[in-house]
């Protein structure tokens, strides 16, 4: 059974700074990996998608890399802004099946 | 273009009593999924729908939930003989997977079970 771990569950960083989100999965045999960013009491915004035969993706500041043999993904944010303050989620899409399962996300707060 | 919405945004209700949930998807866009998110859990995914394809209905966590989608459009999730542990966020997503699986999420409903 896939499972989906993020570290650190939440994180506060000045403003400015360089920082890397974590995801693991257990099982390697996926379709690709998704990042969202959830706002408080709001639906979720897709940030990045991987696809299993890609190592990154970058999308302005964001960087995600995959290294599917070893269960990992990475969201980089550089030059973090006090507007990047939101959780984190990543999602997996296991082979022969779209069912994504989810990270239970990284609670991140950038201080001004 | 408009975004996927859903109704009502809110929703108490009494143990026991049925409830429907709306969910209207970005035009054009073939597949659709339901989410549940719990205080403090991640996203449980539900059921999803796909074009004219059966659905997967795997994370259906009772026979008390059920969901369906008319004309490959608008889809509606029904819980019945709702329970306190029913309680949680039910979000819905659409895509055009399979050709492209960014997801794009509605605003959720929040259902409260008394």
């Amino acid at each position: 059974k896939q499972e989906v771990t993020q570290i650190p569950a939440a994180l506060s960083v000045p403003e400015g700074e360089n920082l890397v989100l974590n995801c693991s999965f257990t099982d390697s045999a996926i379709y690709n990996l998704q990042w969202f960013r959830q706002d408080p009491g709001k639906g979720l915004t897709s940030l990045l998608l991987i696809q299993s035969s890609q190592r990154e993706q970058t999308s302005g500041r964001l960087n995600a890399s995959l290294d599917k043999s070893s269960g990992r993904s990475t969201l980089y944010i550089a030059a973090s802004q006090p507007g990047d303050s939101a959780t984190y989620l990543c999602a997996v899409r296991a082979l022969g099946t779209y069912k994504y399962i989810f990270g239970t996300g990284t609670r991140l707060k950038v201080l001004a | 273009g408009a975004g996927v919405s859903q109704s009502p945004s809110n929703k108490v209700t009494e143990k026991g009593k049925d409830v429907e949930l709306r969910c209207d998807p970005i035009s054009g866009h073939t597949a659709l999924y339901w989410y549940r998110q719990s205080l403090g859990q991640g996203l449980e995914f539900l059921i999803y729908f796909q074009g004219n394809s059966a659905p997967d209905k795997s994370g259906l966590p009772s026979d008390r939930f059920s969901a369906e989608r008319t004309g490959g459009s608008v889809s509606t999730l029904t819980i019945q003989r709702t329970q306190q542990e029913d309680s949680a966020v039910y979000l819905c997503a659409s895509s055009l997977a399979p050709t492209s699986d960014e997801q794009y999420f509605g605003p959720g409903t929040r259902l409260t079970v008394t």
